[in-house]
């Protein structure tokens, strides 16, 4: 168990729905990191909050936004959805604190299904 | 951009035999990490061994051991006397110090008993 939640850990949905996917860090961790993975697109980051701003972008649609709340929880935000946003969502948190390195943990992912 | 490459989609390897799995990656920075990922049947996302780029030693976690060629910019995985329950996908991946992780497409391991 890394310490990291993830709720729900499945979701299915239809085209055109909107879905919140939801990521509790490890106490003590300031910094989330949301993650896709998908059948075409395999692995890749799209989104970085630390202390509850947003810190780095990548490969996220405009249909999608995320935000860190005061108690460091992490919310992302699916819209619009379409069937190749089906896939695996992984939230992982990190200390990010210092100039030392600081490990990513995983939480165990949310299966979005849109049918 | 950074990028990683795993060129072997599928491996496969007798059980108590030893089996390499490549890794090359871009990079323009000289401070970096590389890690191998294990993805089981369940899906999480387990670290299996780390690399820091400003040491030569190459990384090793009792089984599990890389080879580190910085210049070539290679990361291999071996995994000694395998395992059934190694039998996984391997993601290589690559991140600066604060950075986020940027993942190879996977291999996925067999373990034949």
């Amino acid at each position: 168990d890394s310490g990291v939640t993830q709720t729900p850990k499945h979701l299915i949905t239809a085209t055109g729905q909107r879905v919140t996917l939801r990521c509790s860090p490890r106490s003590g961790d300031l910094s989330v990191y949301w993650y896709q993975q998908s059948l075409d697109q395999g692995l890749q980051f799209l989104i970085q909050y630390y202390n509850g701003e947003e810190r780095a972008k990548g490969n996220i649609l405009e249909r999608f936004s995320a935000q860190q709340f005061p108690d460091l929880h992490s919310e992302l935000n699916l819209s619009s959805l379409e069937l190749g946003d089906s896939a695996l969502y992984f939230c992982a948190s990190s200390v990010f604190r210092g100039a030392t390195y600081n490990e990513q943990f995983f939480g165990p992912g949310t299966r979005l299904t849109v049918l | 951009a950074q990028t990683v490459t795993q060129s072997q989609p599928e491996m496969s390897v007798q059980e108590a035999e030893t089996v390499t799995l490549s890794c090359t990656y871009d990079t323009s920075e000289s401070d970096y990490y590389l890690f191998w990922y294990k993805q089981p049947p369940s899906r999480q996302m387990i670290l299996v061994i780390r690399q820091e780029a400003y040491k030569q030693q190459n990384a090793t976690e009792n089984r599990f051991s890389v080879n580190f060629q910085k210049a070539a910019k290679s990361f291999s995985l071996k995994i000694s006397d395998s395992q059934l329950g190694d039998a996984a996908m391997y993601f290589c991946a690559y991140r600066t110090l604060k950075g986020p992780l940027v993942f190879g497409k996977g291999t996925r391991l067999s373990v034949i008993a």
